[in-house]
């Protein structure tokens, strides 16, 4: 079976840090990946998303991750972070077979001024 | 632009009451999904559909039923109520394949059942 695992329930950086938001998956083949972002009271929006090719995807807003086959990870990154970043980025793998969709717990960003 | 569209967007219900979350998608999407969201759950599927005429159970379906009448539209049915069900309801759309590989969320149901 298919899982994600976000093991940062929250994050707090200073503004112009860099950031990188921890996912690892387990699945047995190649799945899709997926960061979203939820800003409050909001539904997700796309930042990313992965299934094959270059392992650095780039995103909106300056997000990028990189998939590790090796690893099972699919890491977030964004070199200099803004207040307006803070929200809650969630991991998301589907497994193609399945047209199911799992998603990590999510990892809560504050970005302090 | 992909759309996803949520009816209502909070809902106060009473215990032991039918609910009914709606959800609308102009995507042309196969699938759809219904979704709750919790304080350290993060999203849980509760079910979803390949297209019209079909529903799939998720991971929590007890306590819900869904209905896929066409395309477009998406129900998730709660026939009794409880307190426990008050949560964060998203639905989203997809498709798989290539380009497509992307779900759309819709903005979100608010419900309090009291």
């Amino acid at each position: 079976a298919q899982s994600v695992t976000q093991p940062d329930a929250r994050v707090t950086v200073s503004e112009g840090a860099s950031l990188q938001l921890r996912c690892k998956y387990s699945y047995s083949g190649t799945p899709y990946l997926f960061w979203y972002v939820q800003y409050p009271r909001q539904g997700l929006q796309l930042l990313l998303k992965y299934y094959s090719g270059d392992p650095v995807v780039q995103g909106v807003n300056g997000f990028e991750a990189e998939f590790s086959k090796s690893n099972s990870s699919f890491h977030l990154r964004k070199a200099s972070v803004h207040w307006s970043d803070s929200a809650v980025y969630f991991c998301v793998l589907s497994a193609p077979n399945t047209n199911k969709v799992v998603f990590g717990t999510g990892t809560r960003l504050q970005v302090l001024p | 632009e992909a759309a996803v569209t949520q009816s209502p967007r909070n809902k106060v219900a009473v215990t032991g009451g039918k609910v009914t979350l709606s959800c609308n998608q102009t995507n042309n999407h196969n699938n759809m999904y219904w979704y709750r969201q919790d304080t350290g759950h993060g999203l849980r599927l509760i079910h979803y559909s390949y297209g019209a005429g079909s529903t799939e159970k998720g991971d929590i379906p007890d306590g819900y039923k869904a209905s896929r009448p066409s395309q477009e539209n998406f129900s998730l049915i709660l026939e009794l109520a409880t307190p426990s069900q008050t949560s964060v309801y998203f639905c989203a759309s997809g498709d798989w394949g290539g380009a497509q590989n992307t779900l759309y969320f819709g903005a979100g149901t608010r419900l309090s059942v009291l």
